[in-house]
């Protein structure tokens, strides 16, 4: 089976705090994304990588940035924390278009984080 | 931009009964995705659809895709409360393998 594991499942940081929210897969997924999930909104995405040092812009990326040095690995930071960040975020993982574009994205169990 | 509605996002029904959630988007797509997410938990993919006329069934549940019409039906078919959870379609767009999603439609089926 498919795992993809986020590094926390609840985090409270201060306003202005740097914050970084890793996810971890491990079937050599080539895509990994990472996404904000609030009621009435569902899932926005924020930035996404296709490949190890690549990234690219999602739908939302003001106030963040992503890190991809390994392949199985794709953290996000925020630069500088602040409230309306709050929010649950998902990381996922998949192949490419293509040879194995019969399968979804996998999701991790996500990251229920609060801004104070 | 490619825009994804559902409908309706909040379904309360009776167990026993059927009924039919919608997936509308708004710019051409071959690939829609059914996901269910229970209360705290991560999403989980219930139905790859592929291509115009695809039909998979699951259980009691059956999603379908007319990528002319744009639209993608998920059917529950005697619903029973195990079924109760948020369930979202994502539409495909493009080479990226980029997912735009649907707000959600949360199914509470009582006794």
């Amino acid at each position: 089976d498919v795992k993809v594991t986020q590094s926390s499942r609840y985090l409270v940081k201060r306003t202005g705090e740097k914050v970084f929210l890793e996810c971890v897969q491990d079937m050599d997924h080539e895509n990994m994304f990472w996404y904000r999930q609030d009621p009435g909104l569902g899932l926005r995405l924020i930035y996404f990588s296709y490949d190890v040092k690549m990234k690219e812009k999602g739908d939302i990326p003001e106030g963040y940035s992503v890190s991809r040095e390994k392949k199985e690995r794709f953290s996000l930071i925020l630069e500088s924390a602040s409230t309306n960040q709050t929010s649950m975020y998902l990381c996922a993982s998949s192949f490419p278009i293509g040879g194995h574009s019969n399968q979804p994205q996998h999701f991790g169990d996500g990251t229920r984080l609060s801004i104070l | 931009e490619l825009k994804v509605e559902q409908n309706p996002l909040f379904l309360s029904m009776q167990e026993g009964k059927n009924y039919t959630i919608y997936c509308n988007y708004s710019t051409t797509s071959d690939r829609l995705y059914w996901y269910r997410q229970d209360p705290g938990k991560s999403l989980e993919s219930l139905f790859v659809l592929l291509s115009n006329g695809a039909v998979k069934q699951e259980g009691r549940l059956m999603a379908s895709l007319d990528t002319k019409a744009r639209l993608s039906t998920l059917h529950i078919t005697a619903a029973v409360h195990d079924l109760s959870a948020t369930y979202f379609c994502a539409v495909e767009a493009g080479t990226a393998s980029k997912l735009t999603f649907g707000t959600g439609t949360r199914l509470q089926v009582t006794l």
